[in-house]
């Protein structure tokens, strides 16, 4: 198993550009996440989604959108990159068990800087 | 969902126990402690997590007080590779919430 795979690694954007960072997982897991790590801070939440289909809106979702049109697969798009998206982005994936969602496992990140 | 403290930072002896820290005095009874790890940049590693029992995997030990307040993070003969950022993290189990802190970056000295 891969495990939580994203492309691509490594980004530079001038600004108002746009771009899509793609997340997989080959595990079947139900949940997938997307977060964002400014240097010095932990993580936080930008979206997730609980299945194929629907997504949701997480701690700081403003000026990203999401898609999740296959299970395996969760899209993270920045339709007009500002400056202050410069940031890690990593996504990550949880199985479900008796109908909770467990432990979530992380992929290796996407450094995007914005110029 | 539960604050939780660390300290900023700690030095470890290489092939001695790491024993780390952390406080979540307000957490919930249906609270979990979780605990992740990040290796220069790279995507947090899950370690462990428990409820209210010792718990113990081929990675580390847990070790949760009676009052459930506070854990400890045991890595019992802790290497080089083990020189990390390290998060513990509370959350009902079931919701989709991680609240990730700035964590306790361990170094492990030669």
């Amino acid at each position: 198993n891969a495990g939580v795979t994203q492309t691509p690694k490594f980004r530079v954007l001038k600004t108002g550009q746009s771009m899509t960072l793609l997340c997989a997982q080959d595990m079947n897991h139900e949940y997938m996440y997307w977060y964002r790590q400014d240097p010095g801070m932990g993580l936080r939440l930008i979206h997730y989604s609980v299945g194929e289909g629907t997504t949701a809106k997480g701690e700081v979702p403003d000026g990203y959108n999401v898609s999740r049109l296959k299970k395996q697969n969760f899209l993270l798009g920045l339709e007009s990159a500002a400056p202050s998206q410069t940031s890690v982005y990593f996504c990550a994936s949880s199985y479900v068990i008796r109908g909770r969602t467990d432990t979530q496992y992380f992929g290796p990140g996407t450094r995007l800087t914005v110029l | 969902d539960a604050k939780t403290t660390q300290p900023t930072s700690m030095d470890c002896a290489e092939g001695r126990a790491a024993n780390l820290p952390c406080n979540h005095s307000t957490i919930s009874g249906n609270e979990y402690v979780y605990w992740y790890r990040q290796i220069h940049s790279q995507g947090p590693q899950y370690i462990i997590h428990g409820l209210k029992n010792n718990e113990t995997n081929e990675m580390a030990s847990l070790i949760i007080t009676e009052d459930r307040k506070s854990s400890t993070l045991i890595l019992p003969h802790a290497t080089l590779r083990d020189t990390a950022v390290y998060y513990c993290i509370v959350r009902v189990l079931g919701t989709y919430k991680y609240i990730f802190g700035t964590g306790t970056r361990l170094k492990v000295l030669a």
